[in-house]
């Protein structure tokens, strides 16, 4: 079965801080792959997703992940973060049947 | 932005009684699915469903019941309300492609006391 890591749950920097949140899969077929977003009472958004091309992806508000085949990971980064960047962040795999699993989140806190 | 809603948004109920969590989208989309999701948890699917009377179960053993008699609703629905029923309930859907990909609602939270 399919499974995606993601460590340190809590993360707390300063704007203008850099961010990047791990993301691993356990998985041997083709995968897609998430970045989703919770922000403060608002409901889950796509911030980006890979499916095949180029294993860089830019998403939303100046996020970017890289899909790293051979360690089997999909970092989401944020050069210089904001304080409306506090959110919840979840990634998720989509497999072969099109089934979704999900990680347990890195909560970020930026503070201003 | 996506267009799905679910409602109630909070749910505070006593043990025993039967609730329905609300989830409809405008978007036309054939797959919805029911997700659960405890604090600091990964999201577990529950059900879902690829079309107009197709259901299915989830990876995560609920003992909630799902309908699907329309394209754009998908009730989800506890007989019996317990306290270990009390999560966020989240809904999504999504349209067949290659490049599928599931938008979300914002989510019921339940408490059942």
């Amino acid at each position: 079965a399919q499974s995606v890591s993601q460590h340190n749950h809590h993360v707390i920097l300063s704007e203008a801080a850099s961010l990047e949140l791990g993301c691993n899969y356990s998985y041997g077929g083709t995968v897609n792959l998430f970045w989703y977003v919770q922000y403060p009472g608002q409901h889950l958004q796509l911030l980006l997703k890979y499916f095949s091309g180029d294993p860089l992806v830019k998403g939303i508000k100046g996020f970017e992940a890289e899909f790293i085949k051979s360690k089997f990971s999909f970092n989401l980064r944020k050069p210089s973060v904001q304080w409306s960047d506090t959110a919840e962040y979840f990634c998720a795999l989509k497999d072969g049947n099109n089934r979704l699993a999900f990680g347990k989140g890195n909560q970020v806190v930026v503070i201003p | 932005e996506a267009d799905i809603y679910q409602t109630p948004r909070y749910l505070v109920i006593g043990t025993g009684k039967k609730i329905t969590l609300e989830c409809s989208q405008t978007m036309g989309h054939d797959k919805m699915y029911w997700y659960q999701q405890d604090p600091g948890m990964e999201l577990h699917l529950i059900h879902y469903s690829y079309g107009v009377n197709s259901t299915e179960k989830g990876d995560l053993s609920s003992e909630s019941t799902v309908s699907r008699i329309r394209t754009e609703h998908f009730p989800l629905t506890l007989e019996s309300a317990r306290p270990s029923h009390t999560s966020q309930y989240l809904c999504a859907s999504s349209e067949w492609g290659n490049q599928e990909t599931q938008y979300f609602g914002p989510g019921t939270r339940l408490l059942v006391l």
